[in-house]
């Protein structure tokens, strides 16, 4: 089954620990994608990347990083989690051709305390 | 700049009522339109998108957005709506830039079915 998978689902932390959440497509996309969403801001771009390799800020990159060492797997860190990165995750992605057409993981929601 | 609005933040309508969601965008160029639907604690999955060609474009669930270009607008519609079609929906366009293109989001509407 065609799917981008998302890890944790849910994820409760403290202000200052290092952690990761994992995003895998199986569907061999270039194109891969963070968001966060925010009540009333829809959602907002973290980082995208074109191909392996190739990463980009996008609206809201403070806080976090990003790699693309495998077509596949897009995770985003934070390195040093603060209470305002408290948000709802998206992960998506979609053939590099295909303007907009994007696959939605089914989210992490993160509480950073 | 680039921008999205949804003017309405909740709509409610009764089940086997006629919607439709408003969406305005602020784009020079000739717009990538689409609207997402996000189902309660689910990613977003595309409902449909307009690139060119007729203005009226359909897509799943029984939904489609008419495309008015004098208007900047990209209206949601569906006839008559189900319990299912609850959820939040989100406009947003495309711009285009090299080989790449970024989306700006609206804020989304959250749809709210009556009995």
């Amino acid at each position: 089954e065609a799917q981008v998978t998302q890890n944790p689902r849910y994820l409760i932390t403290v202000t200052g620990k290092k952690l990761t959440v994992t995003c895998s497509q199986n569907m061999n996309h270039e194109y891969m994608s963070w968001y966060r969403q925010d009540p009333g801001l829809g959602l907002r771009q973290i980082y995208y990347s074109m191909n392996v390799e190739v990463t980009d800020k996008g609206d809201v990159p403070e806080g976090y990083k990003v790699s693309r060492k495998e077509k596949r797997n897009f995770p985003l860190i934070l390195e040093s989690p603060s209470p305002n990165q408290t948000s709802l995750y998206f992960c998506a992605s979609s053939p590099r051709r295909t303007v907009g057409k994007l696959f939605f993981g089914s989210g992490t929601q993160l509480s950073v305390l | 700049a680039q921008s999205v609005t949804q003017p309405d933040i909740h709509i409610t309508v009764s089940e086997g009522a006629s919607l439709e969601l408003r969406c305005n965008y602020s784009y020079g160029a000739t717009p990538y339109l689409f609207w997402y639907v996000q189902s309660p604690g689910q990613g977003l999955q595309l409902l449909l998108k307009y690139f060119s060609g007729d203005t009226l474009v359909q897509g799943i669930k029984g939904f489609e957005a008419e495309f008015k270009r004098s208007q900047s607008s990209f209206n949601l519609r569906k006839p008559s709506v189900h319990w299912s079609d609850a959820a939040e929906y989100f406009c947003a366009v495309a711009y285009v830039m090299d080989s790449n293109y970024q989306l700006i989001w609206g804020a989304g509407t959250k749809l709210i079915i009556k009995p």
